[in-house]
């Protein structure tokens, strides 16, 4: 089966560093990915990992280690906009499983 | 512009009656995937795509039907066996990784 976790709520300030977890308790898959959504919308795509190691893209980097079964999501220079819901997802077999989910609250 | 297109954006249903939400993508993805979101919740997999003519249930198949008849169009019917079947609806494809529509809110009125 697969099973991630996250935590359901963190909460910092603007021009901080934030940084979202994802445990899981799956074999076999193939990456990690994370996805934004804001209140109303969709998720749109941040980051993949494919391999061990740091994907930076601008202020957004991901982590993944597999030997630990733990990813994270590094949010930096944060900004009023980046308050939204954070999720990991597993890419395993044909299937994509998300996580449950981290609202990030940015406070000015 | 390529993309995913849901519609409707906003969809009423009465109670026993079945509705039909649209999936379009000009992606070139083989791969296409329904879920569901309740309010805070995360997403749930209802049926997904791997091929032209061929689906499979995801967690919550149960009250839903889909059709993969063009590679481009994944179309999902809610029906009338879905009780409780108010919630925000999101298609999605890709490979490694996937991209969303813009999603369509469904409600039981």
């Amino acid at each position: 089966g697969q099973s991630l976790e996250q935590p359901s709520e963190v909460t910092a300030v603007e021009g901080a560093i934030v940084q979202i977890n994802c445990t899981y308790q799956t074999s076999g898959f193939y990456g990690l990915s994370w996805y934004q959504q804001h209140d109303g919308g969709a998720p749109t795509f941040l980051s993949y990992n494919a391999l061990d190691g740091l994907e930076e893209t601008g202020r957004f980097s991901s982590f993944l280690s597999r030997s630990d079964s733990y990813g994270y999501l590094l949010l930096q220079e944060l900004q009023m906009k980046d308050s939204a819901s954070y999720f990991c997802a597993v890419i395993y077999g044909q299937n994509f499983v998300f996580g449950p989910g981290t609202r990030l609250s940015v406070l000015p | 512009d390529g993309g995913i297109t849901q519609s409707p954006k906003y969809l009423f249903r009465k109670e026993g009656q079945n509705v039909t939400l649209s999936c379009e993508q000009n992606l070139n993805h083989d791969a296409m995937y329904w879920y569901r979101q309740d309010p805070g919740q995360g997403l749930r997999l209802i049926y997904y795509s791997q091929i032209v003519n061929d689906f499979q249930k995801g967690d919550i198949a149960e009250g839903y039907s889909v059709s993969r008849e063009k590679k481009e169009s994944f179309p999902l019917t809610v029906t009338s066996a879905q009780k409780n079947p108010t919630a925000f609806y999101l298609c999605a494809s890709g490979l490694n990784t996937i991209y969303f529509g813009e999603g369509s809110w469904l409600t039981v009125v």
